[in-house]
């Protein structure tokens, strides 16, 4: 079984603070990991994906995230924020030898204040 | 090359009544799945088809249906609706059924039943 932790339902942040986005999960075999963002009356968009090639791995809109395998977290960051990355993150797992239906975290709303 | 697209975006029923969603998948995707998104549930996955065959199923009451065409396209249908069905339907597709993949999705359909 996989599951996805998000901490925290949401974060809210100054423009141009850093932002971090915390994403636990949980895998009996190895993973591969995602990062989704939702902007309003919008489908979800890929930002970024672990799949075993490099730890740190670089997304769109100077996103990136780091796949931590003893402490089984893959969580979101970018230096600065800015107001156009206000929107809902989802992080989501599959598995290597298991299921390649994603499962996902309950999403982080983040807020941007000016 | 087009996104995912789903038809309507909007859509209101009232309770008992049934309805049919619509999701045409990027241009060459065979898999297709189906989510149902709520402020209190989450993403939720439905069903996944590959090649016009369900592969993989959610937990969804059996009101909750759906089918592929041989083009790939897909729609769900929602027999004998209920308050609670009211919920963003997420249709996603990607080229393979791999864990590894992607899911595109499309911008969803906006579901309220009265």
């Amino acid at each position: 079984a996989q599951s996805v932790t998000q901490l925290g339902s949401h974060v809210s942040v100054s423009e141009g603070a850093l932002v971090l986005l915390r994403c636990n999960y949980s895998s009996s075999v190895p993973p591969y990991l995602f990062w989704y963002v939702q902007y309003p009356n919008q489908g979800l968009q890929l930002l970024l994906k672990y799949t075993s090639a490099a730890t740190l791995v670089k997304g769109i809109n100077g996103f990136e995230a780091e796949f931590k395998k003893s402490e089984t977290s893959f969580h979101l960051t970018k230096p600065s924020a800015h107001m156009s990355d206000a929107a809902e993150y989802f992080c989501a797992v599959t598995s290597s030898g298991g299921s390649y239906i994603p499962t996902f975290g309950r999403g982080t709303s983040l807020i941007v204040h000016p | 090359k087009a996104g995912v697209t789903q038809t309507p975006r909007y859509l209101i029923k009232t309770r008992g009544q049934q309805v049919t969603l619509s999701c045409s998948p990027i241009s060459g995707h065979r898999s297709v799945s189906w989510y149902q998104q709520t402020p209190g549930q989450g993403l939720q996955f439905l069903f996944e088809y590959f090649s016009e065959t369900q592969r993989n199923k959610g937990n969804f009451p059996g009101r909750f249906s759906g089918r592929q065409f041989s083009n790939s396209r897909s729609e769900m249908n929602v027999s004998t609706l209920e308050l609670g069905d009211s919920a963003l339907y997420l249709c996603a597709s990607s080229p393979i059924a791999e864990p590894q993949e992607t899911q595109y999705f499309g911008p969803g359909t906006r579901l309220l039943v009265l």
